[in-house]
């Protein structure tokens, strides 16, 4: 069974760097084609794709926020961590991680973290 | 202003079909096989319900179906269940992921 938990701060100051953390289980990220993803989502809007980490330590950004995202794995531990820089309200949301196979879609998501920028 | 458009709102009975559509253009759903599905409860994560298009991961009813046409993605709920009811957001995954701005299910 595959599962993935979030963790880290509830609340973030504006300018603030974001650092979650995602610890999974039920898989490994050296198997070939699997990666772990981060999304997120603002209440009451639809999801948003953030990046993704390959077995290969292939990174994808999503282009909009490229410049204040890093992306990365541990594999011995089962971690993938996700940093964001210059934190604004606008990215209060709940930020999901989740699995993504290798024929696509993310599955399953861990039960998100939500993230509230406020001063 | 989300990259696929998708209905606001669909209804439908218990045991009727309703079809969720899902446009884009030929850079993320025409030219490709990389859409999927998420269904969503209140408070919930998403769920993949659908992947490539039309494939349905292990455990999702075969109620649940996908095709695509032109730039013009569906998903069709057959035979209606009230634990449809749900949000479904559609998602590109050529190239950079995209969602739709999602369509809310209501069984009446």
């Amino acid at each position: 069974q595959i599962t993935l938990r979030e963790s880290g701060p509830t609340l973030v100051k504006p300018t603030q760097t974001l650092t979650l953390t995602c610890n999974f289980s039920g898989f490994s990220l050296s198997t070939s084609g699997v990666g772990v993803g981060w999304l997120r989502q603002p209440p009451g809007k639809a999801p948003e794709w953030l990046a993704l980490i390959y077995w290969n330590d292939d990174e994808r950004y999503n282009p909009s926020l490229k410049s204040r995202l890093t992306i990365a794995k541990d594999t011995s531990k089962n971690q993938v961590v996700l940093r964001m820089t210059n934190m604004d309200p606008v990215d209060t949301a709940t930020y999901y991680c989740a699995h993504r196979p290798s024929p696509g879609g993310y599955d399953p998501w861990g039960q998100g973290t939500l993230v509230t920028v406020s001063s | 202003q989300s990259a696929l458009t998708q209905p606001r709102s669909v209804s439908g009975s218990p045991g009727q079909s309703v079809t969720i559509s899902c446009t884009g253009t030929s850079s993320n759903v025409g030219d490709y096989n990389f859409v999927s599905w998420y269904q969503q409860h209140p408070g919930k994560a998403p769920k993949l319900m659908i992947y490539g298009v039309s494939d349905r991961p292990s455990g999702v009813p075969d109620r649940f179906s996908g095709s695509k046409s032109d730039n013009t993605a569906s998903l069709t709920i057959s035979g209606l269940q009230p634990e449809d009811e749900a949000d479904y957001y559609c998602c590109s995954y050529a190239g950079t992921v995209v969602f739709g701005g999602g369509t809310k299910l209501t069984v009446l």
